[in-house]
């Protein structure tokens, strides 16, 4: 069965560099979600879209942003990278807004160095 | 808010049963979760309670009180690949975001 889809997997950029991560979700599903999850840290929700909507935003830094495009693909922009920005981003997607079953994509590993 | 509380560590035999415990706060309630993740590895949903009470799935089990905050994951007959992260989360104030508690790394011992 399709899983949800991240691009790219790994991603090493200098300080103060750009960076965007690409969600495919499950298809069907109509929500995505990004966490962030630092080493040793439980993931934090950053973000989540419903129906290509921005649904609910948690501890996303200003210079993050996001959006979910009209084939439900969702991208995060990082901008003005620092290091305490390196981690493991997870996006999962759910069909419907209601359930708390979300399906995770494997992450991308984003350095900065 | 939300405020989400599990131990940090347990460790277990292999064959033998296990209860991780997760404590809670939360203004308002839209089910409790929990997850499974290893090392490295995308978290995995397991089981989740809306309403009190035990909820049965295989080697898994999960109960919750809502009236006491409380859930517990139950583990039995562990193996060793159960050796993972387990993370409670909750679905509290907005039914958008489902936030995560630090997790309970268990260690499954032959």
């Amino acid at each position: 069965a399709a899983g949800v889809i991240q691009s790219p997997r790994h991603l090493i950029k200098e300080k103060r560099e750009t960076a965007t991560l690409k969600c495919y979700p499950i298809p069907r599903h109509d929500t995505v979600y990004w966490y962030q999850q630092g080493p040793g840290q439980d993931p934090q929700f950053l973000i989540s879209f419903y129906e290509k909507m921005q649904s609910d935003k948690g501890s996303i830094p200003d210079r993050f942003s996001a959006q979910q495009f009209s084939d439900y693909h969702s991208e995060l922009n990082m901008s003005s990278l620092e290091l305490g920005d390196s981690a493991l981003y997870f996006c999962a997607s759910s069909l419907g807004t209601n359930t708390g079953e979300l399906f995770f994509g494997e992450g991308s590993r984003l350095t900065v160095l | 808010g939300q405020n989400i509380d599990q131990p940090t560590e347990m460790t277990a035999t292999e064959g033998a049963i296990v209860q991780i415990n997760c404590t809670y706060q939360t203004s308002g309630f839209n089910g409790l979760f929990w997850y499974q993740q290893h090392a490295g590895e995308a978290p995995t949903f397991l089981s989740y309670n809306v309403l009190d009470g035990l909820e049965e799935k295989g080697r898994f089990s999960s109960f919750l009180s809502r009236s006491k905050g409380y859930s517990y994951l139950l583990l039995k007959e562990l193996q060793m690949k159960d050796s993972a992260s387990y993370l409670c989360a909750l679905k509290g104030d907005s039914s958008y975001k489902l936030i995560f508690g630090s997790g309970t790394r268990l260690l499954v011992r032959p």
